[in-house]
Formats: structure tokens, C-alpha cells, sequence
């Protein structure tokens, strides 16, 4: 199985910080990498697919970037409303793996 | 609108049974591959099961492999998953998504609200 990990597992930022959220996969994933955001209570949202494709819907202040094993979800000026748990999921082989996630919290 | 409303989630006793349901709607059920996601209190993301769009093709994770059985009913709009010999360790809240995307980019864009499922004696 392909083992995906975030670090870090937790930040505090403030609005307006730049905020950046590693993945790291245990073997090349090339691009086939996904991002999701989850607030509490609620079921996860897709902010990117693809490493670097941003959702229809989601503001472009959200942007991925990586390929093979190291990718990088970043939030270019961090809203009140982004304030949640981010999990990247790798759909390159079965069984699909998420991250360990890594929560966003207020400063 | 896109709809998957899950439903079945319940307390039950380690070594019981129990059938989730997902009712879709809002696009052509018959055409997408449907996936389960559970979720342990307070803990992460895992993958549950795959069923492909015509339900000839299923997958597991290793965790479920043998004790769960992925189906659907496509004139219904239905996705199922059949819980047997439960573990306390199955307490989660089980979501059913779509799978969207092409050749291995493969993405869930569209996620149930979740139902609890709780193991305990």
C-alpha cells in the first residue's frame, strides 16, 4: 500500500498568513494527487485533483503543486472560513490512501 | 443538484451485522463507480470499498476485506454496504462518494452527509 504523509499535523496561523501543507508519498504517485478540506461535522470538500487542478468553485487563493513524491497544498492569504483539516488522497493505486490529515487553527 | 443521502447507521453489538444504504440522485447513478469513506471519531480519512459503475468489478480495503460486501442497485439509485462480524474498531461514520475522474485521476467530488455507525456491547 501507498503510505501518504502531511506535516505538519497541526498549525496555528493567523488571517491573512500564507500557509503551506506537505504530502509525502512512499512511492511515485506521478500527479495523482488530491486535496480536501473538512470542517467539522461535515463531510470532506475537493479542493484539488490532479496535484495541481483547482475545483470548480474553490477560491484561487487555494493551489497544489508537486509530482512523483512530494506535494504541497498552499493557502495564498488564509480566510476565517479556511479554518479546518486538510487531507491529501493519492488515486494512483488500490487501496487509495489518504494523509493523516493536518489541522488549520486560529493563532 | 447532486444528492447521496446515506442512511442504516446504528449502535450495534461486536460480532453483529448491518446494511448502509446511499440513495442518489441528481445525475445518471449508472455511470459513476461509488466508493465508501469512513471516518473513527476524532481520527482521519480511510477508504472503505469500491464498486465499479455496472457493479461487476469491487474492491476492499484490507481492514473490511471478507466481513464487508460492496453492491448497488442501479434501477434504485442505491449503493449498499453489508456489515458482517462487526469490530469495535469499525465505530465510524461511513460516507458513500462518487468517484469522478479518468485513467487512475481519479477524484470523490461528491460526498454523502454520513451515517454513525457505533460497535459497542
Amino acid at each position: 500500500d501507498i503510505q501518504m504523509t502531511q506535516s505538519p499535523s497541526s498549525l496555528s496561523a493567523s488571517v491573512g498568513d500564507r500557509v503551506t501543507i506537505t504530502c509525502r508519498a512512499s512511492q511515485s504517485i506521478s500527479n495523482y494527487l488530491n486535496w480536501y478540506q473538512q470542517k467539522p461535522g461535515k463531510a470532506p470538500k475537493l479542493l484539488i485533483y490532479g496535484a495541481s487542478s483547482l475545483q470548480s468553485g474553490v477560491p484561487s487563493r487555494f493551489s497544489g503543486s508537486g509530482s512523483g513524491t512530494d506535494f504541497t497544498l498552499t493557502i495564498s492569504s488564509l480566510q476565517p472560513e479556511d479554518f479546518a483539516t486538510y487531507y491529501c488522497q493519492q488515486s494512483y493505486s488500490n487501496p487509495l490512501t489518504f494523509g493523516g490529515g493536518t489541522k488549520v487553527e486560529i493563532k | 443538484e447532486v444528492q447521496l443521502v446515506e442512511s442504516g447507521g446504528d449502535l450495534v453489538q461486536p460480532g453483529g451485522s448491518l446494511r448502509l444504504s446511499c440513495a442518489a440522485s441528481g445525475f445518471t447513478f449508472s455511470s459513476y463507480a461509488m466508493n465508501w469513506v469512513r471516518q473513527a471519531p476524532g481520527k482521519g480519512l480511510e477508504w472503505v470499498s469500491a464498486i465499479s459503475d455496472s457493479g461487476g468489478s469491487t474492491s476492499y480495503a484490507d481492514s473490511v476485506k471478507g466481513r464487508f460486501t460492496i453492491s448497488r442497485d442501479n434501477s434504485k439509485n442505491t449503493l449498499y454496504l453489508q456489515m458482517n462480524s462487526l469490530r469495535a474498531e469499525d465505530t465510524a461514520v461511513y460516507y458513500c462518494a462518487r468517484r469522478d475522474g479518468y485513467n487512475y485521476r481519479y477524484y470523490f467530488n461528491y460526498w454523502g452527509q454520513g451515517t454513525l455507525v457505533t460497535v459497542s456491547s
